[in-house]
Parts: structure tokens; C-alpha cells; sequence
């Protein structure tokens, strides 16, 4: 089993403020994807990262596939309350499997 | 969610019963998952299922849990004598097959047992 740690676990902050969540692992990883999952809802993509140092853009959310293609970031620049949610890694093992991380509950006071 | 399709919403069952979820995947999609969720957790891999296979049920427990993906139809998650453990919500994922394609989810199923 291949594990991907996020941090931080939960995460509140003001509209308006920054933030970085980060997902690691000791493997190596294909493809790295990030869902973002709301209450009652199923983890909907928001990016799929294939090549070591890769960054992609999302409107405010910047991506990073780290060097090595063990780790990734996600940033967010001034968040909004839409922005509220669950936050999930998930790494491509190049076969057609895919190993969750541990989310990061993101909460955006008004 | 658009186009992986779950159903029940929600299924209620009594310690004992059985309980069948089912899931239409995207419209090209050959390939399936399962996965169950516990509150405040992630997600964890239960079977991975093309048509008419099972790829990779390692996930799943050997007991009560069944899986299927026939060759027309939804798939079918299937777990007999239930017990309050089950209590989870259970999404399906398709994807077209090939390495590193991405995958869709479903609403989930929430299960409830009591």
C-alpha cells in the first residue's frame, strides 16, 4: 500500500488569507490528482499532475508536482467561503490504481 | 458528479439484511471502483472491476462483501448480513482504462445500519 500523507488535517481561516496544504509520500507516483469533496457529495477532480515539477493553474489554485513525483502542493490565494471543503491527493501508481490521501478539511469564514 | 450514477442516495437496512448499491459509470467508461468512506476520513480502495472481472478485490472484505460488473448493466455492491460497522458511504468511480486517466466519482450511497 502506498500512503499519502496531507497536512494540515483541518484548516479554518479568513477570506481573503493564503494557504498551502501539502501531500506526501515515501513513493513514487505516475500521476498525482486532486479532488475537492463537499458535504453529502462525491470528490469532484480538480487537476491531474504527470511530469516531476510540474505546475498547473486553476483560476487561484496553483499546483506542484514535486521534483521526485512523491509530494504535491496546493495553494490558494485569497480564499473564499466557496472554497470550503474536503481536499483530497490521490496518486496514480501508472497501472490504473489510485491511492488516497488522508484530506485536508478546509474551512473559509466569511 | 455529471454522468457516474449512484443508487440509493441513501438505504437504511436492519442488523441482518442485505444490501445491494449500484452504479452506472460514464458513458465510455469500461473500468469501476469502489470505495468506502468514514466520516472525517478519506477514501479506501475496497475493488477495482473492468466488464465482467474482477481486477483487483484486495480492498474488500473476504466476508459478506461481493462485487460484480456484468456485462450489461451496473455494478452491483453487494454486502449480506449486514452489521452496524458497515455504516459508511460507499462512492463508485469509472474511468476509460488507460494508465493515468483520471477518475469520476458518483454521489456515493450512504448506508446505514440499524
Amino acid at each position: 500500500t502506498q500512503l499519502l500523507e496531507q497536512s494540515p488535517q483541518f484548516l479554518s481561516i479568513q477570506e481573503g488569507e493564503n494557504l498551502t496544504v501539502y501531500c506526501n509520500s515515501s513513493s513514487v507516483f505516475s500521476s498525482l490528482q486532486w479532488y475537492r469533496q463537499e458535504p453529502g457529495e462525491g470528490p469532484v477532480l480538480l487537476v491531474t499532475v504527470v511530469t516531476g515539477g510540474e505546475v498547473k493553474k486553476l483560476k487561484r489554485l496553483t499546483f506542484q508536482f514535486g521534483d521526485a513525483r512523491k509530494d504535491s502542493s496546493l495553494h490558494i490565494t485569497a480564499a473564499q467561503p466557496g472554497d470550503t471543503g474536503l481536499y483530497l491527493c490521490a496518486g496514480g501508481d501508472g497501472a490504473n490504481n489510485l491511492f488516497f490521501g488522508t484530506g485536508t478539511r478546509l474551512t473559509v469564514i466569511p | 458528479n455529471a454522468g457516474v450514477m449512484q443508487n440509493p442516495r441513501h438505504l437504511v437496512r436492519r442488523r441482518g439484511q442485505e444490501a445491494r448499491l449500484r452504479c452506472s459509470p460514464m458513458k465510455g467508461h469500461s473500468h469501476v471502483y469502489w470505495y468506502r468512506q468514514l466520516p472525517e476520513e478519506g477514501l479506501k480502495f475496497m475493488v477495482y472491476l473492468q466488464k465482467e472481472n474482477i481486477i483487483d478485490e484486495s480492498g474488500m472484505p473476504k466476508e459478506r462483501f461481493s462485487a460484480e460488473f456484468p456485462k450489461e448493466g451496473p455494478s452491483i455492491l453487494r454486502i449480506q448480513q449486514v452489521v452496524r460497522g458497515d455504516s459508511a458511504a460507499y462512492f463508485c468511480a469509472s474511468a476509460q482504462g488507460q494508465a493515468n486517466q483520471p477518475q469520476h466519482f458518483g454521489d456515493g450511497t450512504r448506508l446505514s445500519i440499524l
